[in-house]
């Protein structure tokens, strides 16, 4: 069974950049039918989809923080990233690593795999 | 302030039947986006319950179910047990936004 693993510092400076990386294990990152991607759980914002990556490429990242955000997959190692710059205080939150359902166009994707999430504080 | 709208919680007593209501707009649900359901347990991710509208994967028992109408949508769990309190969010795209959206969560209590 396909398992998605999260990584990274549980802090993060103001003005610096967060580097997360998702480990996957017991599947391929290299299917056509699936994106990868981030989304984040804070208490004042609820779910928030950050951005997805297709292995061949293609990358769909939300339009606010599309500045900010690089999410990056590499097949060689099985896993992919997120970079987010400029951290603030207000992206305190779980950051969980998800996997997209790549099904007749964008209206029907859902995220059908989740990693256990990891906590990011920002904080000087 | 979320994209879709949800009641912060509902409760019901074992045995009973609950709806959740997720509140969209003509640039999702109106536009023919699907909507699906995700269950949230304490300190856990979010699991999906029901994707494209009122489909279940392996393991959701039939009691979950969900429909849609043009801007919105709706979460039904019939004989309600104790092990059903979490929390639930729907989700859907949004044309406007161009980004896949949630809504603010709804809290099951079972009575």
């Amino acid at each position: 069974q396909l398992q998605l693993q999260e990584s990274g510092p549980g802090l993060v400076k103001p003005s610096e950049t967060l580097s997360l990386i998702c480990n996957v294990s017991g599947g391929s990152i290299s299917k056509v039918s699936y994106y990868w991607g981030w989304v984040r759980q804070s208490p004042g914002k609820g779910l928030e989809w950050i951005g997805s990556k297709h292995f061949g490429g293609s990358t769909y990242t939300n339009p606010s923080l599309k500045s900010r955000v690089t999410v990056s997959v590499d097949a060689s190692r099985n896993r992919f990233s997120l970079q987010l710059t400029s951290m603030t205080a207000a992206d305190t939150a779980v950051y969980y690593c998800a996997r997209l359902f790549d099904w007749a166009g964008p209206f029907y994707w859902y995220f059908d795999i989740w990693g256990r999430g990891t906590l990011v504080t920002v904080s000087s | 302030q979320s994209v879709l709208t949800q009641p912060p919680s509902v409760s019901g007593a074992p045995g009973h039947r609950i709806t959740i209501p997720c509140s969209g707009s003509s640039s999702n649900f109106g536009a023919g986006s699907d909507v699906h359901w995700y269950r949230q347990l304490p300190g856990m991710a979010p699991k999906v319950i029901i994707f494209r509208t009122n489909e279940r994967p392996s393991g959701v028992p039939d009691r979950f179910s969900a429909s849609k109408s043009e801007t919105s949508a709706f979460l039904a769990i019939t004989g309600l047990q104790s092990d059903d309190e979490g929390d639930y969010y729907c989700q859907s795209y949004d044309t406007s936004l161009s980004a896949w959206v949630f809504g603010g969560g709804t809290k099951l209590t079972v009575l």
